[in-house]
């Protein structure tokens, strides 16, 4: 299994501004995850980030709202820029373990924009 | 694409009551099926899973069962207790193609004493 970390755990920022959030995996990987879930919502995929790659990011997303870095097998940055209040919501960074196929899930990072 | 449609809630139910939440599924490939509960205030925790058809995954007394003709992956208990409340998400992953994962709407349980 991976342990995995996020921090922020929480942050209320203001609209226009950016807010970088770091995922850390206690082991190498080679796919990570970043998803958002919008407050009572599911999750929803923003891009799938590898390690030595452009991140591939879903319809709906783009990377010059959300630039993603992944310098190493156990660590990648989600920015969410100039942000507005529709982008409050919880961000979740996991991981996928390709021995079982499991995905592990770092706690999330609560933002609110004001 | 591939997608998960999921029971939707909220359920309410007694201690001890039978459970079942229903969860369908749309997928090209040979998709991994799961479950997540997220607990209040928590992040996503992996319940149960089935890799492949007739499989069942179990845990906590929670069980699923990979059905690949009539493409489900119900979720069930034979009693529930009060710490079962949350939020339970169904979930595919192909492993063959892209390894992404999709998510259902999540299903909020409440169980009352």
């Amino acid at each position: 299994s991976a342990v995995i970390s996020q921090k922020p755990s929480r942050d209320i920022c203001q609209r226009g501004t950016s807010l970088t959030i770091q995922c850390q995996v206690d082991s190498q990987v080679t796919m990570m995850f970043w998803y958002r879930q919008q407050p009572g919502q599911s999750l929803t995929l923003i891009a799938t980030a590898n390690q030595g790659s452009e991140a591939t990011y879903e319809s709906g997303f783009v990377i010059d709202k959300f630039p993603i870095s992944r310098p190493n097998l156990t660590f990648s940055t989600l920015t969410v820029s100039n942000m507005s209040p529709e982008d409050s919501s919880i961000y979740l960074c996991s991981a996928l373990d390709r021995d079982s196929y499991e995905q592990y899930f770092g706690p999330g990072t609560r933002l609110t924009v004001t | 694409g591939n997608s998960v449609t999921q029971m939707e809630g909220p359920v309410t139910l007694s201690e001890e009551a039978f459970l079942t939440i229903n969860c369908t599924y749309t997928a090209t490939g040979y998709p991994s099926l799961f479950w997540y509960v997220q607990y209040p205030g928590e992040g996503l925790q992996l319940l149960l899973k089935a890799t492949k058809a007739d499989d069942k995954g179990s845990n906590k007394g929670f069980e699923a069962t990979y059905r690949k003709e009539t493409t489900s992956f119900h979720l069930e208990k034979g009693s529930v207790q009060v710490s079962d409340s949350a939020v339970y998400f169904c979930a595919l992953s192909d492993v063959v193609r892209n390894n992404d994962m999709r998510f259902g709407a999540g299903t909020r349980l409440t169980v009352k004493p």
